[in-house]
């Protein structure tokens, strides 16, 4: 079965740093993009990163950039978010997603449940 | 503010058929493929529509999708109870290299 199981979320001071994992499974992880995309509870869902199978390529949204860090150890099959200087607008449920086609981007075929991150004092 | 402009709400009666629009710019439905994600109330958001108007394995033939210029569609005919969810348009942006979702529309089966 193809899966994605998201770890790492909880609660956080603002300032702080947190690492979300995402585990995969079912799939030839390492011939596939993977991606981070968050959702504030009850609001719609916000791209955060995307990582290209052998690394080389790495997209950031604009309100992350320079904070996060995505990564990811295809020997492992996991990517990684490495999220510092959390703030309140942090807080959302972070999706680990797939990305369906095997060159340019092409969409989230396969998701995970998600984690979720609470930054607050 | 989303890149990507949807309609908060649609709804419809079980049977009938609804769509829902997607508008953007130049730079992401205008120049790449849109896909559609359906999100059911407490889960995580299921692929939908990819490439405009392909459906991955398993989502039936009752979802349609469509891209003309900067602008898509999302159609829903047969309407039933089950589609009651939440819909999200996404297409990759060039300017902001990224992938841009629209706001969501809460579709309402009455």
């Amino acid at each position: 079965e193809v899966q994605l199981v998201e770890s790492g979320g909880s609660l956080v001071k603002p300032g702080g740093s947190l690492r979300l994992s995402c585990a995969a499974s079912g799939f030839a992880f390492s011939r596939y993009s993977m991606n981070w995309v968050r959702q504030v509870p009850g609001k719609g869902l916000e791209w955060v990163s995307t990582l290209s199978s052998n690394s080389y390529y790495i997209y950031y949204a604009d309100s992350v950039r320079g904070r996060f860090t995505i990564s990811r150890d295809n020997a492992k099959n996991s990517v990684d978010l490495q999220m510092n200087n959390l703030s309140a607008e942090d807080t959302a449920v972070y999706y680990c997603a797939r990305d369906h086609s095997l060159g340019v981007p092409g969409g989230f075929d396969v998701w995970g449940q998600g984690t979720t991150v609470t930054v607050s004092s | 503010q989303s890149v990507l402009t949807q309609p908060p709400s649609a709804s419809g009666t079980p049977g009938q058929r609804v769509t829902i629009s997607c508008s953007g710019s130049s730079s992401n439905i205008g120049a790449n493929t849109v896909n559609w994600y359906q999100q059911l109330p407490g889960t995580a958001p299921k692929f939908l529509i990819y490439s405009n108007y392909l459906r991955p394995s398993g989502v039936p033939d009752r979802f349609s999708g469509s891209k003309s210029g900067t602008s898509a569609s999302l159609a829903i005919s047969g309407l039933q109870s089950e589609d009651e969810a939440d819909y999200y348009c996404a297409a990759w942006d060039d300017s902001l290299n990224g992938w841009v979702f629209g706001g969501g529309t809460k579709l309402t089966v009455l």
